[in-house]
């Protein structure tokens, strides 16, 4: 089946400083990632989708300028934290959406929690 | 942006009862998805249910989907305390290939 790997799983940086979480499909194409954003006992908001070799939809409200997502391949989308706050700290999921005959579905990455200290 | 409401929000029962958590959405679907989350972790697939269907079955998950009411259930039959977990809908945003999470239930199972 479809697996999407994403790395680091768990990160603790400091206050202005920033981190890059890598979403990588493993063994598909995944022309369409999303990124989620998650805060402790609540749901999972969608903050951007990405499409390979363009730029990248924020949902309302999401910083873009902020939260940096290139999806430089089909393979591999990244999302930078800039400038970090302890606010951002939080649970951070990726999604692929697969293509093709087998029809993926989405898929999703075992998340990256960070602390922002 | 949220797509809908679960309820309950909250739901603890003793093992062996069935649970049915209920989930609401506000625009026209592909298809819903259940998902399950234990606590800090990854999202599990459970189950999805596509737009021309109203019932599906796995294993002790029932899942129902009403379009008219922009409503669906699931139902887990003889509870498990390893059921313990959160429970989110999704919904396939027809037209907008995207994923949108209702807001969850938390499932207790005593044991």
């Amino acid at each position: 089946g479809a697996v999407v790997s994403q790395h680091p799983s768990r990160v603790i940086c400091k206050s202005g400083t920033s981190v890059k979480i890598e979403c990588r499909s493993l063994d598909f194409q995944a022309t369409t990632m999303f990124w989620y954003r998650q805060f402790p006992k609540q749901s999972l908001m969608l903050m951007a989708t990405s499409n390979e070799g363009s730029k990248a939809t924020y949902e309302q409200g999401v910083e873009k300028d902020k939260f940096l997502i290139n999806h430089a391949s089909l393979t591999l989308s990244t999302l930078t934290v800039t400038s970090a706050h302890p606010e951002d700290s939080s649970f951070y999921i990726c999604s692929a959406l697969g293509q093709g005959p087998l029809n993926y579905g989405y898929t999703f990455g075992s998340g990256t929690r960070l602390t922002v200290v | 942006s949220q797509q809908g409401e679960e309820d309950p929000q909250a739901l603890s029962i003793q093992e062996g009862e069935n649970a049915t958590m209920n989930c609401s959405y506000k625009t026209s679907i592909n298809n819903l998805q259940w998902y399950r989350q234990n606590s800090g972790r990854g999202l599990v697939h459970l189950i999805l249910i596509r737009s021309n269907e109203r019932e599906k079955h796995s294993g002790r998950l029932r899942v129902t989907l009403d379009t008219s009411k922009k409503s669906s259930s699931l139902l887990i039959t003889a509870s498990r305390a390893a059921d313990t977990a959160s429970y989110f809908c999704a919904t396939d945003v027809q037209g907008a290939q995207k994923l949108v999470f209702g807001q969850g239930t938390r499932l207790t199972i005593n044991p």
